[in-house]
């Protein structure tokens, strides 16, 4: 079974950073592309951010673009988001999924952005 | 960036019944780029379908995916209390990749 963990969330003020990690049981994790994806309190999923397996390609929803870097450390099969310049409407819930068409899911870190 | 649609907005069913959901896409999706998800509160999102028509593993066969082009459709066959929650498809074939906005079905 794949185990998708991630860590890193927290409370953050306006303009602040935090940089997420998802751990994986994914083997061989390099052969899999990852992915970005939130919840805000009441909408709908939002695709974030996706990387390829090398990590050579990676790919940005256009709220997050500039703000956001993702990246991956295959050899410790770990997954990465950057987030800076957080802005209250950033506040979510942020999962991490695995393959192009997010075949399995971690468990998801809330992120709040508030004074 | 491609915006899917997906209607009804809700769709209140008995056990047993069926439901037809649809995604249309502004922009022409390949089919081996569409996907389709179940989420219940307080549980992390699951994948039901991807490739328009493929079952994940342990995506039960009342389950079907079918479309091309802008339109696709799933379709719950014999509805059981577990499947209620919120359906979204997702377009994962041109960056950026886009969610629809949702089709809650709940109990009637």
């Amino acid at each position: 079974e794949v185990q998708l963990s991630e860590s890193g969330g927290g409370l953050v003020q306006p303009g602040g950073s935090l940089r997420l990690s998802c751990t994986s049981s994914v083997f061989p994790f390099h052969n899999y592309a990852m992915n970005w994806v939130r919840l805000a309190p009441g909408k709908g999923l939002e695709w974030v951010s996706a990387i390829s397996g090398s990590g050579t390609g990676t790919y940005y929803a256009d709220f997050v673009k500039g703000r956001f870097t993702i990246s991956r450390d295959n050899s410790n099969k770990t997954l990465f988001l950057q987030m800076n310049s957080l802005r209250a409407e950033d506040t979510a819930v942020y999962y991490c999924a695995k393959n192009w068409y997010l075949e399995d899911w971690g468990q998801g870190t809330p992120v709040i952005v508030s004074s | 960036e491609i915006v899917l649609t997906q209607s009804p907005g809700t769709l209140s069913l008995s056990p047993g019944g069926r439901a037809t959901l649809s995604c249309r896409a502004s922009q022409g999706v390949s089919s081996k780029s569409l996907a389709w998800y179940h989420h219940k509160p307080g549980q992390s999102p699951r994948l039901l379908i991807h490739n328009t028509v493929t079952r994940a593993t342990g995506t039960p066969d009342r389950f079907s995916g079918t479309g091309s082009g802008t339109d696709f459709t799933l379709t719950i066959t014999n509805m059981r209390p577990e499947d209620f929650g919120v359906y979204y498809c997702l377009q994962y074939g041109r960056s950026p990749f886009t969610f629809g906005p949702g089709t809650k079905v709940d109990i009637k």
